[in-house]
């Protein structure tokens, strides 16, 4: 079973528009959240991380945590093309150095 | 902004042969990681080293080595690549192991064992 599931798996968005990510842990070990974007052809980049409960602002991208469900989340306002890609959930315990697990990823299409 | 370099970009090989991929990190981050990407499978951990000479097993080691000769550089072996390692590899950084540091990736190498 996957540790970190993503929904939906893919998602288009008016240009100016909002778009909503979500993502669930089945592990209560996991403590640290991230959200990584991949652009076609590019390896994933950090966008941003979460680590305690509530919300975390950075630009046009707020993330939300609820560590009592596991459950994180994403939002980007005033989408843009660039936004097009695809955005990776990934999860971290408390064990020193055990890599992240990544969820299977939501493809993320902004049309004008 | 921490730089990833890995080689070749591409490979194309057949079953049994050997492959070598290679990643080079020029941020004297004691951490790096091998990924692979699979459609339906997300990206799942190799394996990594948290220095040189140090190797540990990720989610996935079967049919895969590592080796990590320096801080910069790490490598990952298919000794008898097999079709089911057709996939996108892609290695990673981190100054430190645990989660709540970012991991910077390379810009993958795509792998087809015919």
């Amino acid at each position: 079973q996957q540790k970190v599931q993503q929904s939906p798996e893919s998602l288009s968005v008016p240009e100016g528009g909002m778009a909503s990510l979500n993502c669930t842990s089945s592990d209560r070990n996991f403590q640290y959240f991230w959200w990584y974007r991949q652009h076609s052809g590019e390896g994933p980049k950090a966008l941003m991380s979460i680590f305690s409960d509530g919300d975390k602002k950075e630009g046009r991208f707020t993330a939300h945590l609820n560590k009592a469900s596991l459950h994180v989340s994403l939002h980007i306002r005033d989408s843009q093309p660039s936004d097009s890609a695809l955005y990776f959930c990934a999860a971290s315990n408390d064990n020193y150095a055990q890599g992240l697990t990544f969820g299977l990823g939501t493809r993320v299409s902004v049309f004008p | 902004e921490a730089a990833v370099t890995q080689s070749p970009r591409n490979k194309v090989t057949v079953t049994g042969g050997n492959v070598t991929l290679s990643c080079r990190q020029t941020n004297s981050h004691n951490y790096m990681y091998w990924y692979r990407q699979d459609t339906g499978h997300g990206l799942r951990l190799i394996h990594y080293s948290y220095g040189a000479g140090n190797l540990q097993i990720g989610d996935v080691p079967d049919g895969y080595k590592a080796t990590r000769t320096t801080q910069e550089d790490f490598f990952l072996l298919l000794e008898l690549a097999s079709p089911s390692q057709t996939s996108l590899y892609f290695c990673a950084s981190s100054d430190k192991g645990w989660g709540g540091y970012e991991q910077y990736f390379g810009p993958g190498t795509r792998l087809t064992v015919l």
